[in-house]
């Protein structure tokens, strides 16, 4: 079935550092991928998201590259924030199918 | 255009008791899918509706559990007899009717459900 493999956490880093959270999945056919934060006490936002092989999708500096060969859509950023501390989701839907497959998030926190 | 909308945002509720959640989607969403989040966990897909339909309720569990999205007014995850084990956030998003590439759900801010 379908899968998302996301990096354990917690991870924290300073200041300006640079940003990779791993994400591997499984799936059949040509999913799309995406990024989603969650802010603590808060939902999930969409961070960015990728619809087909070799896209890259990024916001706010925020970066993903959709590789079909390695079935990875890493996260990147290469300086992060304090206010880049939150969960990280990586999720998948297939175009024709009712539901994200989520992994199990990376906590990020970001000291000064 | 407001975002969807859950509520309430916390819930108690004892051993035994009813939990009713409440979950609005985006202005011209008729799709809404609810999903769970354990402590430590990512999130589980539990349910989708359209309006007045269930089309996939594999990730519900077979009992205490249901679902509905009426015709008219909020869709509603109801929990009969809750126990400590349901405690979680609890996630609705919802979508267009288009499905296609471009297709994505939006979250709301959940309803955290504490059991005790």
């Amino acid at each position: 079935g379908d899968s998302v493999t996301q990096m354990e956490g917690p991870v924290t880093l300073s200041e300006e550092a640079f940003l990779t959270i791993n994400c591997t999945y499984t799936a059949t056919g040509y999913p799309s991928l995406f990024w989603y934060v969650q802010y603590p006490g808060e939902g999930l936002q969409l961070l960015l998201k990728a619809t087909k092989a070799d896209d890259k999708g990024s916001n706010k500096g925020f970066e993903a590259t959709y590789r079909k060969e390695t079935t990875s859509f890493h996260l990147e950023k290469g300086s992060v924030q304090v206010s880049d501390s939150a969960v990280y989701f990586c999720a998948l839907s297939r175009n024709t199918g009712n539901q994200f497959y989520f992994g199990t998030g990376t906590s990020l926190t970001v000291i000064p | 255009n407001a975002g969807v909308m859950q509520n309430p945002r916390h819930l108690v509720r004892r051993r035994g008791q009813e939990a009713r959640l409440r979950c609005s989607p985006m202005k011209g969403h008729s799709h809404v899918y609810w999903y769970r989040q354990l402590p430590e966990e990512g999130l589980k897909f539990m349910v989708y509706l359209q309006k007045e339909n269930i089309i996939d309720e594999s990730g519900m569990p077979k009992e205490r559990f249901s679902a509905e999205f009426p015709k008219e007014g909020p869709s509603i995850l109801r929990i009969q007899q809750v126990v400590r084990g349901d405690s979680a956030a609890y996630f609705c998003a919802s979508s267009p009717p288009s499905k296609g590439r471009d297709y994505e759900q939006y979250f709301g801010p959940g309803t955290r459900l504490t059991v005790t």
